[in-house]
């Protein structure tokens, strides 16, 4: 069965400071994967999306970038976090076939401080 | 189409009581239509879903009903739970190569014992 990890579940870190958020997925092969941003008590944000190996597609213009340095690995990064980054960020997958459903993490609580 | 930046509305519903979560979808292509329910601090989960060619669908307790002459869409949630309390969120899944699961705002739904 499929399966999707994202980690770590909570994290807080000082304005300035870097971010790297990682996420993989198993039991499929060449998934889309999705980026989501959620802040408190608001829906969710598309921040990127890739449809393969170094393949990105960013929604939103902002501090965050994303790599997909391998087939099921999907890297969230920023060199330079701001207290606006701050949120739940939540990756995602799905196939490439019609009609599907997409998967979610658990999530990672960010806390820019 | 994007939730940002929108507070999320907020339904209450009595225990016991029947609960109707509504959402209006932007793309009139799209032929794939999904809900998730997110538990507070949890990723979204998938509950239900429908295609074009469908006006209703039914679940366990949940049924999925789809007009597509005003693009709307509405999950009935029957003899509400406390369970049920979590934020609804509807998805279309956009045709064409890339499949990119679009996300509605989301309901906060809050069951009252």
């Amino acid at each position: 069965s499929q399966t999707i990890h994202q980690w770590p579940a909570t994290l807080v870190q000082p304005v300035g400071s870097p971010l790297s958020l990682e996420c993989t997925v198993e039991g499929t092969s060449n998934p889309n994967l999705y980026w989501y941003r959620q802040a408190a008590g608001r829906g969710l944000q598309l921040l990127f999306y890739s449809v393969g190996i170094g393949q990105i597609s960013s929604e939103v213009p902002q501090n965050l970038s994303a790599s997909r340095p391998q087939d099921r690995q999907f890297i969230l990064s920023s060199k330079k976090l701001l207290l606006s980054d701050s949120g739940f960020y939540l990756c995602a997958w799905s196939t490439l076939t019609m009609n599907t459903e997409a998967f979610f993490g658990q999530g990672t609580r960010l806390t820019v401080v | 189409g994007e939730s940002v930046g929108l507070h999320l509305p907020t339904l209450s519903v009595q225990e016991g009581d029947n609960s109707i979560i509504n959402c209006a979808y932007s793309n009139s292509a799209s032929d794939y239509f999904i809900w998730y329910k997110q538990e507070s601090g949890k990723g979204p989960q998938f509950i239900i879903d429908i295609r074009s060619n469908m006006d209703k669908r039914q679940g366990q307790r949940v049924t999925v009903l789809l007009d597509k002459t005003v693009k709307h869409l509405s999950l009935q949630i029957a003899a509400t739970q406390p369970g049920d309390s979590a934020v609804y969120f509807c998805a279309e899944n956009i045709l064409g190569g890339y499949q990119k699961v679009t996300f509605g705002t989301g309901t906060k739904l809050q069951v009252i014992p």
